[in-house]
């Protein structure tokens, strides 16, 4: 089966700018979760889908929001960038059947710089 | 925030020697995971230990976990060039989906 993919691999965007990063999850994996991560914060839970529902949210602000698709592909969208979202954003799918937790498969994730 | 930190936060050992790393949480957990990082990539999941377990092996790995201490160790025996990354461990909640809270990780060196 093929990775977790993400697109785009790097992106730099302006202050006040949107941008719009995607995930494709492997496939049969109903759940997908986005991580931020920098030097100072390390890796931070953003939120997590399954079946098209935001099913946790970490504590971020409105200007992150996502959604999926109905074929478990998801998006994740900032509005009015700030220099501190400069980040790696990292896009995980995991199988999950039932409420058993399993691993999560990372994609490479999607380089966000913010000039 | 992060649930919890994680020891030696970097580790330097020849080629062949064995790496031990620490992890401690602080809330009850589902299970810990422990997952590998190299330079800024994804991560890749190397174990996952859960609650009710106290061991666990894979290859060249062995996790342990203390819930009593709320604490889990990575042991790479035999160690190569290759596992130099970063690791962190990961908690899984008892209640709620599948989000992942990570530790500051340990950046392993590992000189030929």
């Amino acid at each position: 089966k093929a990775g977790v993919t993400q697109t785009p691999r790097y992106l730099i965007k302006t202050r006040g700018q949107q941008v719009t990063l995607s995930c494709s999850p492997i496939s049969g994996h109903r759940s997908v979760s986005w991580y931020q991560q920098t030097p100072g914060q390390g890796l931070q839970f953003l939120f997590e889908y399954f079946s098209e529902t935001q099913r946790n949210k970490g504590n971020f602000p409105g200007r992150f929001s996502g959604r999926q698709f109905s074929n478990s592909r998801s998006e994740m969208n900032v509005s009015t960038l700030e220099l501190g979202d400069s980040a790696l954003y990292l896009c995980a799918s995991s199988p999950q059947t039932g409420f058993s937790y399993n691993e999560q498969f990372f994609g490479p994730g999607t380089r966000l710089t913010v000039l | 925030s992060q649930q919890g930190e994680e020891d030696p936060q970097a580790l330097s050992i020849q080629e062949g020697e064995n790496a031990t790393m620490n992890c401690s949480y602080k809330t009850s957990i589902n299970n810990l995971q422990w997952y590998r990082q190299n330079s800024g990539r994804g991560l890749v999941h190397l174990i996952l230990i859960r609650s009710n377990e106290r061991e666990k092996h894979s290859g060249r790995l062995r996790v342990t976990l203390d819930t009593s201490k709320k604490s889990s160790s990575l042991l790479i025996t035999a160690s190569r060039a290759a596992d130099t990354a970063s690791y962190f461990c990961a908690t899984g909640a008892i209640q709620g989906a599948q989000k992942l809270v990570f530790g500051q990780g340990t950046r392993l060196t590992i000189n030929p």
